[in-house]
């Protein structure tokens, strides 16, 4: 049974593009979470996604960053017109159900640099 | 805000020695979760403690809650090289889905 899934693993844009993240979940699993992570940091929520459906995307910068998760296919995290600042890791996790009292498997995350 | 928050930052042990985290918190919790991260990977999920919970042991390691203390420690017994790694502490809050995680803290297992 496959893990989480992220691609690609590192991602070089420069300012003003766009970065696309794309994450599969675990078979079975509906729920998606994105975080984001600073070198010697800990996790920052972005946004919680079931399928089809944003649930929460109140960790997320209102612009330039936009979440999806079709009915088919990988759930994305799009990032329009990069800039210096968005440097970061980013990673996504899954859970069969939702609830504090499920444990959250992790992809190996999307390592972007803007240049 | 960091809701949890773990110490030391840094820990440097010999392998077979015995390694203690701490993660403390400000608001009322349901359950706390601890994950380790090697270099460069995603973090693995290690122990779930409820907040009605005390202690909790799976393998080589003990976790142990104090809700009047706001406060956690992770134990790992007979370390290992392997064992080399970061490790987070993640709270709920009042949140039924939204992690809130320390800064971790950096654990070096010396051969």
């Amino acid at each position: 049974n496959a893990g989480v899934m992220q691609n690609p693993r590192h991602l070089v844009r420069r300012r003003g593009q766009e970065a696309r993240l794309r994450c599969s979940p675990m078979k079975g699993h509906s729920h998606v979470y994105w975080y984001r992570q600073l070198p010697e940091e800990g996790l920052k929520f972005m946004v919680y996604l079931q399928k089809e459906n944003i649930i929460d995307e109140s960790g997320m910068p209102k612009e330039r960053f936009s979440a999806e998760f079709p009915k088919e296919g990988p759930s994305i995290l799009r990032i329009q017109q990069v800039v210096r600042g968005d440097s970061a890791a980013y990673f996504c996790a899954s859970s069969p159900q939702v609830g504090s009292n499920q444990p959250q498997h992790f992809g190996d995350g999307t390592r972007l640099s803007i240049l | 805000s960091q809701q949890g928050e773990e110490d030391p930052q840094a820990l440097s042990i010999q392998e077979g020695e015995n390694a203690t985290m701490n993660c403390s918190y400000k608001t009322s919790i349901n359950n706390l979760q601890w994950y380790r991260q090697n270099s460069g990977r995603g973090l693995v999920h290690l122990i779930l403690i409820r907040s009605n919970e005390r202690e909790k042991h799976s393998g080589r390691l003990r976790v142990t809650l104090d809700t009047s203390k706001k406060s956690s420690s992770l134990l790992i017994t007979a370390s290992r090289a392997a064992d080399t790694a970061s490790y987070f502490c993640a709270t709920d809050g009042d949140s039924n889905y939204q992690l809130i995680w320390g800064a971790g803290t950096k654990l070096i297992i010396k051969p």
